[in-house]
């Protein structure tokens, strides 16, 4: 099986403007999470979906958010972008269930000038 | 804070044992899990452990898991210069989802 893909690997934007970042999971996989990992913070966790509903969140604000359409692929949006939002974004994806193992993307890295 | 704490980082030669610890907060986590990750790229499941076993072995890698500690760590035989990366442990909260809690990570320097 191809594992989880993410697209655009990098991404350059400015002050203001808003971003979205695209992860297929593994195919037959339900559950897709998002990440953001900085320097500053590590790896943090974003939001979770499943069977596109939003199945739990981290402490982020609204700028950011996220979706997953019914064949899985999910996609995150951050709004009015900060200098702080740069970081590798990750996303994992699981089967189902808390005893899947949990797989990573390779991750799309964005840098806000 | 990080709930799940790690040290910075490890050196260690070439054929030499590495080990790598960890602290959780969690005692919910059923499963604990160590990830690798590689220069400019995403994280890559080494291996986990389900919260009633005391050790896992897989191949070179050893688990070891300390529950009423809430201590974690991996031991890496023979380490080899490929092994150099920076190495996560994550914990699985039970009522949180799919979410996983990370730590800070170790950066392993794997000298020849």
């Amino acid at each position: 099986k191809a594992g989880v893909t993410q697209t655009p690997r990098y991404l350059i934007k400015t002050r203001g403007q808003q971003v979205t970042l695209s992860c297929s999971p593994i195919s037959g996989h339900r559950s897709v999470s998002w990440y953001q990992q900085t320097p500053g913070q590590g790896l943090q966790f974003l939001f979770e979906y499943f069977s596109e509903t939003q199945r739990n969140k981290g402490n982020f604000p609204g700028r950011f958010s996220g979706r997953q359409f019914s064949n899985s692929r999910s996609e995150m949006n951050v709004s009015t972008l900060e200098l702080g939002d740069s970081a590798l974004y990750l996303c994992a994806s699981k089967e189902a269930g808390y005893t899947d193992t949990q797989y990573f993307g390779p991750g799309t890295r964005l840098t806000v000038l | 804070g990080e709930d799940v704490e790690q040290s910075l980082f490890l050196s260690v030669r070439e054929g030499d044992s590495s080990v790598i610890n960890c602290t959780y907060t969690d005692s919910s986590s059923t499963y604990l899990y160590w990830y690798k990750q590689e220069p400019g790229a995403g994280l890559q499941l080494l291996t986990y452990i389900f919260s009633n076993m005391d050790m896992k072995q897989d191949q070179r890698l050893t688990v070891l898991l300390n529950k009423k500690d809430k201590h974690l760590s991996l031991r890496i035989a023979d380490t080899q210069t490929g092994d150099s990366a920076i190495y996560f442990c994550a914990e699985a909260p039970r009522n949180a989802g799919n979410m996983l809690t990370f730590g800070g990570g170790t950066r392993l320097m794997v000298k020849p």
